[in-house]
């Protein structure tokens, strides 16, 4: 399977505790983008990485969240402290930019975390 | 007012129906994007356009950059087509998606 794979696919954790969730996005993909989705509403940009540079962060994206692409290969997104409000599936997406063409983004199956 | 809107919000239509999924936009673009969304989460892109009009398959995606509008055409539906159709805009170097709050289609037998 050559797909953008996420890990786990559910996480349940209690309140204050911190989660990493992992993105294997598709091998020779450079750019790669992190997304959350609450219940009923389309999803919301929290950050991207062309290799292993975080180029763009969403102000959605508080102190208790930060991403790494260290190889510019796999990411890691972690949430420290976690929150009820943090609830939320997250998915991760990877798109090929080369010059002068736009690159489908294409997306993983997603991280469902729920906070108790 | 979201940067992307998305209408209607619910739609359940018969196997055979045609389906039209509006999209308005209100902010510069790079490319606008559709996609489909089943339950359990997976999202899949359906079309990337930046101009004029794709086709693949029953599905048929035009685009008027003049008046920030984007339509979606399902034709001969089938209840296999039942998903969460959303809209989406890239924007800037990165092309970060900006997200409508998606439809949620219904097709019966």
């Amino acid at each position: 399977d050559t797909g953008v794979s996420q890990d786990p696919r559910h996480k349940i954790t209690k309140r204050g505790q911190n989660v990493t969730f992992r993105c294997d996005p598709i091998s020779e993909h450079n750019r790669l983008y992190w997304y959350r989705q609450t219940l009923g509403q389309g999803p919301e940009f929290l950050t991207y990485f062309q290799n292993e540079a975080q180029l763009e962060k969403s102000r959605l994206l508080s102190d208790r969240f930060s991403a790494e692409r260290p190889k510019g290969s796999f990411s890691t997104l972690e949430i420290q402290r976690t929150e009820q409000g943090d609830s939320a599936m997250y998915l991760c997406a990877s798109s090929e930019r080369t010059s002068g063409s736009l690159g489908h983004q294409f997306f993983g199956p997603g991280t469902r975390l729920t906070v108790l | 007012k979201n940067e992307v809107e998305q209408s209607p919000q619910n739609l359940t239509a018969q196997e055979g129906e045609f389906i039209t999924i509006n999209c308005s936009y209100s902010v510069g673009i790079s490319a606008l994007h559709w996609l489909q969304q089943h339950p359990g989460g997976g999202i899949v892109s359906l079309f990337m356009l930046s101009s004029g009009k794709k086709k693949h398959g029953r599905l048929i995606a035009t685009i008027n950059i003049q008046e920030k509008h984007s339509s979606l055409h399902i034709t001969a539906s089938h209840p296999r087509d039942s998903a969460v159709y959303i809209c989406a805009v890239s924007q800037g170097g990165s092309e970060k998606l900006v997200f409508g709050k998606g439809m949620k289609l219904t097709v019966n037998p």
